[in-house]
């Protein structure tokens, strides 16, 4: 069956220091891999997709990035972070079908 | 993307039966009705999928009306563990991807 992992389960991160957050599926194979962010009590919103090795798709101008250096592996990057970057972030992945999230960050700026 | 409305909480007893609605006036003809169940600190949690009429697996059932405007989920004598948010979302499958929105879910708090 195929499973996703997303750590660190929590980051606690001084302004204006860089993040970088991975994440990996197991069990199958050229996934579409999607980050979002979850700000407290509000929805997610999609960051950034991917439907192959290379290729990101961005939703939201911001001062994160994200790249795809193999299959299954997906990460988000920062070089400086904001405040503004707080909250929950989440990895998911499909095959065609739903998509299926990890357990996701919870990314604290300082 | 079609954009969803839910009913922002619902309050139930155990044991009853909830059914929370949700509305998507400009579903498209690919797009397809999919409900998360998400716990607090956790990523959401895919619960079921139809395209219409009516869906049921082990844990919930999905109607979806004829003009598929609206769909509601059923979950059959809920306990304590069922509070949660859930999130109706539409979206297109058939393709590569999926963009979909989600909006902010139906608050459930299950009541002893």
């Amino acid at each position: 069956s195929q499973t996703i992992h997303q750590w660190p389960a929590t980051l606690v991160q001084p302004v204006g220091s860089p993040l970088s957050l991975e994440c990996t599926v197991e069990g199958t194979s050229n996934p579409n891999l999607y980050w979002y962010r979850q700000a407290a009590g509000r929805g997610l919103q999609l960051l950034f997709y991917s439907v192959g090795i290379g290729q990101i798709s961005s939703e939201v101008p911001q001062n994160l990035s994200a790249s795809r250096p193999q299959d299954r592996q997906f990460i988000l990057s920062s070089k400086k972070l904001l405040l503004s970057d707080s909250g929950f972030y989440l990895c998911a992945w499909s095959g065609g079908g739903p998509q299926h999230f990890g357990d996701g960050t919870r990314l604290s700026i300082l | 993307l079609a954009k969803t409305t839910q009913p922002i909480s619902m309050d139930s007893y155990e044991g009853q039966e909830v059914n929370i609605t949700c509305s998507h006036n400009n579903i498209a003809t690919n797009d397809y009705i999919t409900w998360y169940q998400q716990f607090p600190s956790q990523g959401p949690r895919f619960i079921i999928q139809g395209y219409k009429t009516k869906v049921t697996n082990e844990v919930a059932s999905l109607f979806i009306p004829a003009d598929r405007k609206s769909s509601t989920l059923s979950l059959p004598r809920v306990s304590l563990s069922d509070t949660a948010v859930y999130y109706c979302l539409v979206g297109d499958y058939g393709r590569g991807y999926q963009k979909v929105t989600f909006g902010t879910g139906t608050k459930l708090q299950v009541i002893p």
